[in-house]
């Protein structure tokens, strides 16, 4: 089982707001890291959206807009990316990543849509 | 204007060995951890290795450990990639990302190259 798991696809329509979920594998316990989310266009670098540890513990990407938000879901032991008003710039595919055993580990990504 | 420029990529037949180098600018590179990551063609990012900002501090991925060795030169700015003994799955894109201070390695990484890409085929 994958270190991270993100859904491989999602779409969604202008305006309207996506939840990203990266769901950490049994046994390692989304409270105790912080989930670091990345945008990747075709063709172009990954680039840092934010990290979030807790509402007290976090930190937004230089330039990016406050419409990108962290969260977690400890019930489902996921760390959440919150994007609102989608517009039709968003779309791109999205990265997870954690800290675990000495490594970065990034989830498969999940490739956003906006139509 | 903070920079990252990677270069050293190219083709090399299976078993080969290539150096990559990574020179920044615009920030103080020995305040900062930095890591190598890369992207095999139509795949997501995968983390290779990072060094602490005064080199006494290496981590590597699974898969890399023993045949690839990650560097730096605080003098010159620079940070390296030795990598020995390559795989066709070695094949990507491998870019420089600096790690911003915090936590015990950095908070992940805020800034990445552009990329050089090495291409490991017979």
């Amino acid at each position: 089982q994958a270190v991270l798991t993100q859904p491989a696809s999602l779409s969604t329509s202008p305006g309207a707001s996506a939840s990203l979920t990266c769901t950490l594998r049994s046994g390692i316990n989304v409270v105790t890291h912080g989930i670091y989310w990345y945008q990747q266009k075709p063709g172009s670098r990954p680039q840092f959206l934010l990290r979030y540890y807790s509402d007290s513990n976090k930190q937004q990407g230089s330039g990016v807009p406050s419409r990108f938000s962290g969260s977690k879901d400890v019930s489902a032991n996921a760390g959440i990316l919150l994007i609102s008003g989608l517009q039709f710039d968003d779309e791109a595919d999205y990265y997870c990543m954690i800290w675990h055993r000495s490594a970065w580990v990034f989830g498969g990504g999940t490739k956003l849509t906006v139509l | 204007e903070v920079q990252v420029v990677e270069s050293g990529g190219g083709l090399v037949q299976p078993g080969g060995s290539l150096r990559l180098s990574c020179t920044v600018s615009g920030f103080t590179f020995g305040d900062f951890w930095m890591n190598w990551v890369r992207q095999a063609p139509g795949k997501g990012p995968e983390w290779v290795a990072n060094i602490k900002n005064d080199g006494n501090g290496r981590n590597y991925v699974a898969s890399v450990e023993g045949r690839f060795t990650i560097s730096r030169d605080n003098s010159k700015n620079s940070l390296y990639l030795q990598m020995n003994s390559l795989r066709a799955e070695d094949t990507a894109l491998y870019y420089c990302a600096r790690s911003p201070p915090g936590g015990s390695v950095g908070y992940g990484m805020d800034v990445w190259g552009q990329g050089t890409t090495v291409t490991v085929s017979s």
